[in-house]
């Protein structure tokens, strides 16, 4: 079974810094997907970055960008500039690719602090 | 990106009393929901999968007769929790799949049922 594990239940940064949020995932597939999704207080799930196993450029989007490991199993999510708005939970996600309907397996979390 | 709808968004009810929670995609047909529950502070667990026209696929630990799913159309899946009890409580949130044909795309959920069983 393929299981994801966030080790760091809170987080904290102050504005305009740079945070690391860590995500591993154990499996014994090669063709895969990960995902890092954001829950804000809305507790609305926004996709924030995917990247595809089989690729290993790292993903970026703006202001976030993913340290893909593939070897050890690592998936850690890089926020720059942090800012109150980017406090939230955070949840890696993993899927098979098996098509559409193969399903999201989700790390348990890790909720994100953001000071002035 | 896809529009989905969830009512009600908060339901309180009494224990003993079925709730039921639908799940409506506004934009596009879905064959498929996934349904998940998320505890307080806790991860998104997927619970089942509804199909529409067949049964729903539920996971493994997962009470089919007190979490009956149904997938009455292209654009309407509901849950319905039977004998609600306060261990019940919990945030209940529906998900089509991705649409298109690869599990790349991005998959859309809908903004949550907060289900309180006093």
């Amino acid at each position: 079974a393929q299981t994801v594990t966030q080790s760091q239940p809170e987080m904290s940064v102050q504005e305009a810094e740079t945070v690391t949020l860590s995500c591993t995932y154990d499996t014994s597939e090669s063709d895969y997907y990960l995902f890092w999704y954001k829950q804000p207080p809305s507790r609305q799930m926004i996709l924030v970055i995917r990247q595809e196993a089989y690729k290993q450029q790292n993903a970026t989007e703006n202001r976030f960008s993913v340290n893909f490991q593939k070897a050890a199993k690592s998936f850690s999510l890089k926020i720059s500039d942090s800012q109150l708005g980017d406090a939230a939970m955070y949840f890696c996600a993993y899927r098979i690719n098996t098509g559409t309907a193969s399903k999201l397996t989700f790390g348990t979390g890790t909720r994100l602090q953001v000071t002035l | 990106g896809a529009v989905v709808s969830q009512h009600p968004s908060w339901v309180i009810c009494k224990s003993g009393t079925s709730v039921k929670i639908e799940c409506r995609s506004l934009d596009f047909q879905a064959t498929t929901m996934f349904w998940y529950r998320q505890f307080p502070k806790q991860s998104l667990m997927l619970m089942a999968t509804s199909n529409e026209g067949s049964k729903a696929t539920y996971e493994q630990g997962v009470e089919k007769d007190k979490f009956l799913i149904n997938h009455a159309s292209l654009t309407l899946s509901t849950l319905t929790v039977t004998s609600a009890h306060p261990e019940d409580s919990s945030f209940y949130i529906c998900s089509p799949p991705p649409a298109g044909t690869s599990s790349y795309n991005e998959q859309f959920f809908g903004p949550g049922t907060r289900l309180t069983v006093l």
